[in-house]
């Protein structure tokens, strides 16, 4: 079975950084690249970005670009994404997925909570 | 960056109706283009991508049309727990941007 499981949810102080866990299963983690999209309260879909899992390569979409660290292990199956500077915008469900192909997410992480608040 | 809206924002519908809802980009973006469902509380569904594949385990009442700049999301005969929130997705420039949503309610 094809699973995506994610770390718990977070609770950080503005300025500080987050680290979410995407533990993958069922499938060969090199061959799918995985993307992170993000969900504010009561809004849509944000891409963040993604990963390829075979070679580490990274895209962060322009808003996040510095901020934003993608990264693997292969090991454990298992994506990461850190998030640093935090502010209360940040305050979001941060979701893993995996492309299928062409960038269709077949695939998704439950979703990480991750408040921002002082 | 491309740019996609969807419409309309919200609709209201009632089971066994038929639902139709647009997505446009601002450039062309040939098939580049997948829909989503995203019902209350939970994770987001792929439905269909490249504009009409229905992706694996997706009812047939779903369909998907459209190239170019226009797209849309067909549900032929909506069911009860079709009642949620609709993401297109383009995926031909990067950044990859989704669609406002449009939410289908009773």
């Amino acid at each position: 079975q094809v699973q995506m499981v994610q770390s718990g949810a977070e609770v950080k102080r503005p300025g500080a950084s987050v680290k979410v866990s995407c533990k993958t299963s069922g499938y060969n983690f090199p061959t799918y690249d995985i993307n992170w999209v993000r969900q504010a309260p009561g809004q849509g879909l944000e891409w963040v970005g993604w990963l390829n899992p075979r070679n580490g390569n990274t895209g962060y979409t322009q808003k996040f670009q510095g901020r934003v660290t993608m990264t693997r292990d292969t090991s454990t199956t298992t994506a990461y994404m850190e998030l640093a500077s935090l502010t209360s915008d940040d305050t979001a469900i941060y979701y893993c997925a995996r492309d299928a192909t062409d960038n269709a997410f077949d695939i998704w992480g439950q979703g990480t909570m991750v408040t921002v608040s002082s | 960056d491309v740019q996609v809206t969807q419409s309309p924002s919200s609709l209201s519908a009632s089971v066994g109706d038929r639902v139709t809802i647009t997505c446009r980009a601002s450039q062309t973006i040939s098939r580049y283009l997948n829909w989503y469902q995203q019902q209350p509380g939970k994770v987001p569904r792929l439905l269909i991508y490249a504009a009409s594949t229905l992706h694996s385990g997706v009812p047939s009442r779903f369909s998907g049309s459209g190239s170019g700049t226009e797209f849309t999301l067909t549900i032929s005969v909506l069911q009860p727990e079709d009642f949620a929130t609709y993401y297109c997705q383009q995926t031909y420039s990067s950044p990859g941007t989704f669609g406002q949503g449009t939410k289908v309610e009773i």
